[in-house]
């Protein structure tokens, strides 16, 4: 099946330190890309949506200059954490949508932890 | 506005006994396609089971299966045979239409622990 590489899958940044997160479909074109945040032992929440080309939809709440994501190619998007804190550490997670067939692509996560 | 809800915030299950975990949903789209995700403590989404809101029977994968009452909008999985590897997150999820481009959202999910 299709594959997603999300890396890093750990990083580590002090506070106010800008941190890149990368999503990669390997196989297929990734028209749409979706980025998740979850707090430990919560649900998946979405954060924006991004379509290849466009500028993302973020949800209500999301601050889109804090949370940057560039989706410039089909097989490659960026989540970039601006000025982080301590309140952001957190699991991130993207999954992609395109390719054929309705079978969803998550990838491995990227647990982002603030000091 | 769709909506998934997961009531069940921790579940126990014995070794070898079957066990459900719940799901409703809320929708006004006619076409949705509901998931079920198990997430271990690494934090990778493992993909479990789908049913599609058209599919008149349940859906089942290996010892998976999902229970679709489309009429109380329920989406409950049932996992025959429980293992100790089956201890994680479950979490319910549901799309709009078909394809894999739309909004997935998720329910709250389910810590389930498999006790031997």
């Amino acid at each position: 099946g299709a594959v997603v590489s999300q890396h890093p899958s750990r990083v580590i940044c002090k506070s106010g330190t800008s941190v890149k997160i990368e999503c990669r479909s390997l196989d297929f074109q990734a028209t749409t890309m979706f980025w998740y945040r979850q707090f430990p032992k919560q649900s998946l929440m979405l954060m924006a949506t991004s379509n290849e080309g466009s500028k993302a939809t973020y949800e209500q709440g999301v601050e889109k200059d804090k949370f940057l994501i560039n989706h410039a190619s089909l097989t490659l998007s960026t989540l970039t954490v601006t000025s982080a804190h301590p309140e952001d550490s957190s699991f991130y997670i993207c999954r992609a949508g395109g390719g054929f067939g309705g079978e969803l692509f998550f990838g491995e996560g990227s647990r982002l932890t603030v000091l | 506005a769709q909506k998934i809800t997961q009531t069940q915030p921790g579940m126990f299950v014995q070794e070898k006994e079957a066990v459900t975990l719940d799901c409703t949903y809320d929708t006004s789209d006619q076409s949705y396609g509901l998931f079920w995700y198990k997430q271990p403590s690494s934090g990778e989404m493992i993909f479990l089971i789908y049913q599609g809101s058209y599919d008149e029977q349940n859906a089942t994968e290996g010892r998976y299966s999902l229970n679709f009452q489309k009429a109380r909008k329920s989406a409950n999985l049932v996992i025959s045979a429980s293992q100790l590897g089956d201890s994680a997150m479950y979490f319910c999820a549901m799309t709009h239409g078909s394809g894999n481009t739309g909004k997935l959202i998720f329910g709250q999910g389910t810590t389930l622990q498999v006790k031997p």
